[in-house]
């Protein structure tokens, strides 16, 4: 159980483009749902959270029209890079709380964003 | 302030035993959490304290000591396939909010060898 699944893998686009990361819970609902972002031998930091329903909350520095989230069901949120640029290629990884999961966020396996 | 520490590296013999050790400060403690992560891929979760002492799963015991703000992680019987980064996460309180944020600490990167 607690399966968290993210689309796509991986994903290449020019420079000024605007890349969209879907996050799906699998057989549990996400009450919350948390957006990561991990650079090459770093620790992952919280870019921002989502509670379904209502509006993000990002973390200091992170620029909230820049990294577009959505929670518009229990069970799938987004997460859009827009205008990307070279510095914003990552590894950005989600994770799932749900109402029976309190103590656990479960992660998805990643999207790896290469912009060029 | 929050703030993790961990080795940023280790490294270990097969079959032997490895402790980790992660010391943390944070203002709304309300626990913490252990992570592998192999190259290229997301964390999977191994184990969570909240109150102190010892939990046991298997291969793997996780400890911790919330006056001394320390917890460790303990890999017996270590195989080739532990071989990964190996993340602490403490879980913070957010005062007026319903969300309870993990922040991670750098990871250590464990290697181990024939």
């Amino acid at each position: 159980g607690a399966v968290v699944s993210q689309h796509p893998s991986w994903v290449i686009c020019k420079s000024g483009t605007s890349v969209k990361i879907e996050c799906r819970s699998l057989d549990f609902q996400a009450t919350t749902m948390f957006w990561y972002r991990q650079f090459p031998k770093q620790s992952l930091m919280l870019m921002a959270t989502s509670n379904e329903g209502s509006k993000a909350t990002y973390e200091q520095g992170v620029e909230k029209d820049k990294f577009l989230i959505n929670h518009a069901s229990l069970t799938l949120s987004t997460l859009t890079v827009t205008s990307a640029h070279p510095e914003d290629s990552s590894f950005y990884i989600c994770s799932a709380r749900g109402r029976l999961t309190t103590d656990t966020q479960y992660f998805g396996p990643g999207t790896r964003l290469t912009v060029l | 302030g929050q703030n993790i520490d961990q080795p940023t590296e280790m490294t270990a013999t097969e079959g032997a035993i490895v402790q980790i050790n992660c010391t943390y400060q944070t203002s709304g403690f309300n626990g913490l959490f252990w992570y592998q992560q192999h190259a290229g891929e997301a964390p999977t979760f191994l184990s969570y304290n909240v109150l102190d002492g010892l939990e046991e799963k298997g291969r793997f015991s996780s400890f911790l000591s919330r006056s001394k703000g320390y917890s460790y992680l303990l890999l017996k019987e270590l195989q080739m396939k532990d071989s990964a980064s190996y993340l602490c996460a403490v879980r913070d309180r957010e005062y007026g909010g319903a969300t309870n944020k993990l922040i991670f600490g750098t990871g250590t990167l464990l290697a181990v060898q024939p």
